[in-house]
């Protein structure tokens, strides 16, 4: 059974534009959420994380909100680049060492 | 030194072989874990360890043995594997305890394939 979910397998945005991906959870009792890049034949890459205590982290261009009544999560990137052309995987923690990851969304942003 | 390394980057095996997945950072940090993934599904968890012991086992088979000799090297012992155990498998490190950031550094990762 899957707790974290990304619906959507695949984006496509125009460069210079929002690029929003959306993630949905299932179990409550996560300490915090996390985004990660990941580029073919590399290792997942942090990107921004946000505490279940808070509804919005920012950084730089790339914004995480957070909605817990929905249990849902969305990562806003604002203005897209080419060079964010990657599959993008939402993560939750319980426990701080139980990392639960969703199926991944990739997200292409056209020149 | 921010990296995860792991060895080897690819590797094919026979079902009755013996082989082992190795994985170093420098980073100081006390939590390792091994993460198995096939095509198009996400990152699953298989161990964690917190200060060179093993904290989780996510029910993984036997045939999987991790290992942690020191607080930068974790290892994964693979016997007798079946076909359908080939995935790429990604080591990670984080710091132990509640972590600020809630960051996995992970490494490039190990393509197993076995025949």
């Amino acid at each position: 059974d899957q707790q974290v979910k990304q619906n959507s397998p695949s984006l496509s945005v125009q460069e210079g534009r929002i690029s929003i991906l959306n993630c949905d959870y299932t179990n409550s009792m996560f300490d915090y959420f996390l985004w990660y890049k990941k580029y073919p034949a590399e290792g997942p890459t942090f990107l921004i994380s946000i505490s279940s205590i808070k509804d919005k982290n920012e950084d730089g261009r790339f914004t995480v909100f957070l909605n817990k009544s929905a249990k849902h999560l969305s990562l806003h990137i604002v203005p897209s680049q080419p060079g964010d052309s990657a599959v993008y995987f939402c993560a939750a923690v319980r426990n701080f060492n139980k990392f639960y990851f969703g199926s991944g969304t990739k997200l292409n942003v056209k020149p | 030194d921010t990296e995860v390394t792991q060895t080897p980057k690819h590797l094919v095996m026979g079902m009755t072989n013996k082989k082992s997945l190795k994985c170093e950072q420098h980073m100081g940090h006390r939590a390792m874990y091994w993460y198995k993934q096939k095509a198009k599904k996400p990152p699953e968890l298989m161990f964690v360890y917190s200060y060179e012991k093993l904290s989780i086992n996510e029910s993984v088979p036997s045939r999987f043995s991790p290992e942690c000799p020191n607080s930068s090297l974790l290892n994964l012992h693979l016997h007798a594997l079946q076909p359908e155990d080939s995935a790429l498998y990604l080591c990670a490190s984080s710091q132990a305890g509640a972590n600020p950031t809630g960051e996995l550094f992970f490494g490039e990762g190990s393509r197993l394939t076995v025949l």
